[in-house]
C-alpha cells in the first residue's frame, strides 16, 4: 500500500534561518507530487506541484523553492525565514497513471510540518 | 478561473444536531472532481468523498450525505446526528485538470464544533 511521510513535524526557527522540509512518498511510482500550506485560520494554498523529477511548479511568488531530486522525494527548503513563512506545510500526491486513483485529482496528504518562525 | 466557496467560517451545533456545510465552485472545465476532506485536530487531512461533474447524483455513507447541484455549483455537505468526533474543519476542494497536474482547489474551510 501507499505511504506518504514528512518530516520534521514540528519546527521552530528564527528569521532569517534557512529551512528544509522532507517528504517521501512509498508505494508508488512516478507520482505528482505537491506542497500546501494552511496559515493561521486560512484554506490551503498550493506552492509548489511536481509531475516528475526535476520538474517543479510554482504557484505563488515567495521566498521558498522546491525539489524532486528523486521520484518519491519532494523537499521545500528556504535560504531566509520569513514571520510570514509560519505555518502548518502539508506534502501530498496523486496518481497521474493507470492506477485506481487516476486522473480523479484525488490527493493523499503526509501528516503536516507545523512550522514556526519567530 | 477555477475557484471554491465556502461562505461559513464556523459552524457550532448541539449533538445530535443536523448540520449542513456549503461549498460553491466556480470552472469553466466540464470535467472536474469535487472533493471534501476533514482535517481533525491532528492536522492531517482525512479524505471524505470525490465526485465526478457526469454523476450528480446524490450519496450518502452513513450519518454524511452530499449533495451535488451543477445547477447552482453546489456540493453541500450534511452530517445528520452529529457527534463531537465531528468536530474538526472541512475543506471543499476542486480538481482541476484531472489527469493532467491534478492540482486541487481549495475553500477556506469551514469549522465545525459540535458540543456535547
Amino acid at each position: 500500500s501507499q505511504t506518504i511521510h514528512q518530516w520534521p513535524a514540528t519546527l521552530v526557527q528564527p528569521v532569517g534561518s534557512p529551512l528544509s522540509l522532507e517528504c517521501t512518498v512509498e508505494g508508488t511510482s512516478n507520482p505528482n507530487l505537491y506542497w500546501y500550506r494552511q496559515a493561521a485560520g486560512r484554506g490551503l494554498q498550493l506552492l509548489f506541484y511536481s509531475v516528475g523529477i526535476g520538474q517543479i511548479s510554482s504557484e505563488v511568488p515567495q521566498n521558498l523553492s522546491a525539489s524532486r531530486p528523486q521520484d518519491r522525494q519532494f523537499i521545500l527548503s528556504s535560504k531566509k525565514l520569513l514571520l510570514s513563512d509560519s505555518g502548518f506545510y502539508l506534502c501530498a500526491w496523486s496518481d497521474p497513471s493507470g492506477g485506481e486513483y487516476a486522473n480523479t485529482g484525488e490527493l493523499f496528504f503526509g501528516e503536516g510540518s507545523r512550522l514556526t518562525v519567530l | 478561473a477555477q475557484k471554491v466557496t465556502q461562505a461559513q467560517t464556523e459552524i457550532s451545533v448541539v449533538e445530535k444536531e443536523d448540520v449542513t456545510l456549503d461549498c460553491v465552485y466556480e470552472t469553466r472545465d466540464t470535467t472536474y472532481y469535487l472533493f471534501w476532506y476533514k482535517q481533525p485536530p491532528s492536522g492531517e487531512l482525512v479524505f471524505l468523498i470525490r465526485r465526478n461533474s457526469f454523476d450528480e447524483q446524490n450519496e450518502i455513507s452513513g450519518r454524511y450525505s452530499w449533495n451535488f447541484q451543477k445547477s447552482t455549483s453546489s456540493f453541500n455537505f450534511t452530517i445528520t446526528a452529529s457527534q463531537v468526533v465531528d468536530s474538526a474543519v472541512y475543506f471543499c476542494a476542486l480538481s482541476e485538470a484531472p489527469g493532467n497536474t491534478g492540482k486541487l482547489i481549495f475553500g477556506q474551510g469551514t469549522t465545525l464544533q459540535v458540543k456535547p
